[in-house]
């Protein structure tokens, strides 16, 4: 079974410049997350989307970052415009996840790694 | 407010060397904790998930125990090949819509031929 995948794997930008990362559930996943993770820290949720809708963006910085997920299945993560602090793994994440009586594991991709210089 | 803290942060072995790694957590109604592997360069690895007090799991040389404030990480006889950083989080609230993991900040851990 293919696992979520995620391009691209790396980047490294200028500051105020802007960068797209893409993510591709694995099959069947109704729910697709994003996650920040920091050099040193764990991964904290940014959105996280059910098919197509938003469940949590409550941690999304909504000035600079947009997330869409089309169709219900490959979601995009935007960043405009960049700043040092954005610097980072951007994770993305897929479950079964369908409510608070379902059971759930989420996977992880293996992330885009962000360098803003 | 739902809370993660692992401890250490860092920790060296020597081969065969058996330790535990720790999970402590405060959060309104556990629905689940789990605990991933990662690797240098990518994305956290599934490795269990307890969901109630008394439960225990193992996959090879780990096992993991869980109690009503913290959970273990238990590692027998390791070898090199389980130097890794491992993440404990906790799915919180049972009425939560949202299914989302809070994480701790991983122990690095490092194991010396």
């Amino acid at each position: 079974e293919a696992g979520v995948a995620q391009s691209p794997r790396y980047k490294i930008i200028e500051k105020r410049q802007s960068v797209a990362f893409w993510c591709n559930p694995i099959s069947g996943h109704a729910t697709l997350y994003w996650y920040q993770q920091i050099l040193g820290q764990g991964p904290k949720l940014l959105i996280q989307f059910q098919n197509n809708g938003v469940v949590d963006d409550s941690q999304l910085p909504k000035d600079r970052f947009s997330a869409e997920r089309l169709k219900g299945v490959d979601s995009t993560l935007k960043i405009q415009p960049a700043k040092l602090e954005d610097s980072a793994v951007y994770l993305c994440a897929s479950s079964s996840w369908t409510g608070p009586q379902s059971g759930n594991t989420i996977y992880f991709g293996e992330g885009s790694w962000l360098t803003v210089v | 407010e739902d809370q993660v803290t692992q401890s250490p942060e860092a920790l060296r072995l020597q081969e065969g060397e058996s330790s535990s790694l720790n999970c402590s957590y405060t959060v309104s109604g556990l629905r689940g904790l789990f605990w991933y592997r990662q690797d240098p360069g990518k994305g956290p690895e599934f490795l269990f998930t307890l969901y109630s007090a008394g439960e225990e799991k193992e996959k090879e040389r780990l096992k993991a125990t869980l109690t009503k404030k913290e959970s273990f990480l238990h590692i027998t006889a390791p070898k090199p090949e389980d130097s890794a950083t491992y993440l404990c989080a906790v799915q919180a609230g049972v009425s939560s819509n949202t299914g989302k993991l809070i994480f701790g900040q991983g122990t690095t851990l490092q194991v010396k031929p």
